[in-house]
């Protein structure tokens, strides 16, 4: 199985502040990557695909970058709407797995 | 609009049964890939099972195969979970997904999820 290991798993920031996340694969896997967000006691939401596709109707400060084995998903300006956690997931190897998720809380 | 609705999570003791419904509106769920993927208390992401469009295929995670079974009707646009043998662990929110219509198995749309707790 692949394994997807996501840094940090929590941090801290400003309304405003420019974000990155980071999801390393255990092996290559092309940009076979997603990255969703899911607020406290709702379902995620689908933010990118083919790990810099940016969804229908997300808005263009979400952006990711990446392929083989290390991705970023960035904010470039955090607004008060984002602070959630987002979770990265591979998408062609089964089982399918996901990142550990990582929280972004206000500072 | 699509619109996903579980229902059917509850209490049930261990080794007891639970069937989870996922009512779809919006689309057919003929024409896509069905998965569940569930979430214990406070922890990620993990895939369950999914089935194929027309229902000839099925997949499983290896922690639930032989005790969970997926299926649909796409008569009724419905999505199926059926579990047995439940254990504490499968503790978790179960929530039904649409595969999206690109390469890979990506999640477009899911549901709210349904909650289910194994204990005694």
């Amino acid at each position: 199985d692949i394994q997807l290991t996501q840094s940090p798993s929590f941090l801290s920031a400003s309304v405003g502040d420019r974000v990155t996340i980071t999801c390393r694969a255990s092996q290559g896997i092309s940009n076979s990557l997603a990255w969703y967000q899911q607020k406290s006691g709702k379902a995620p939401k689908l933010l990118i695909f083919a790990a810099s596709t940016l969804q229908s109707g997300v808005p263009s400060r979400f952006s990711g970058s990446g392929s083989g084995t290390e991705f970023t998903l960035t904010i470039s300006s955090l607004q008060p709407e984002d602070f959630a956690t987002y979770f990265c997931q591979e998408l062609n190897n089964y089982p399918l797995t996901f990142g550990g998720g990582t929280k972004v809380e206000i500072k | 609009e699509v619109q996903l609705v579980e229902s059917g999570g509850g209490l049930v003791q261990p080794g007891g049964s639970l069937r989870l419904s996922c009512a779809v509106s919006g689309f057919s769920c003929s024409n896509y890939w069905m998965h569940w993927v569930r979430q214990a208390p406070g922890k990620g992401l993990v895939w369950v099972a999914r089935i194929q469009a027309d229902g000839s295929r099925t997949d499983y995670a290896d922690s639930v195969k032989g005790r969970f079974t997926i299926s649909k009707d796409n008569a009724k646009n419905t999505l199926y979970l059926q579990m047995s043998s439940l254990r504490a662990d499968d503790t978790a929110v179960y929530y039904c997904a649409r595969e999206a219509a690109v390469p890979g198995t990506v999640f477009d749309y899911w549901g709210q999820g349904t909650q289910v707790t194994v204990s005694s």
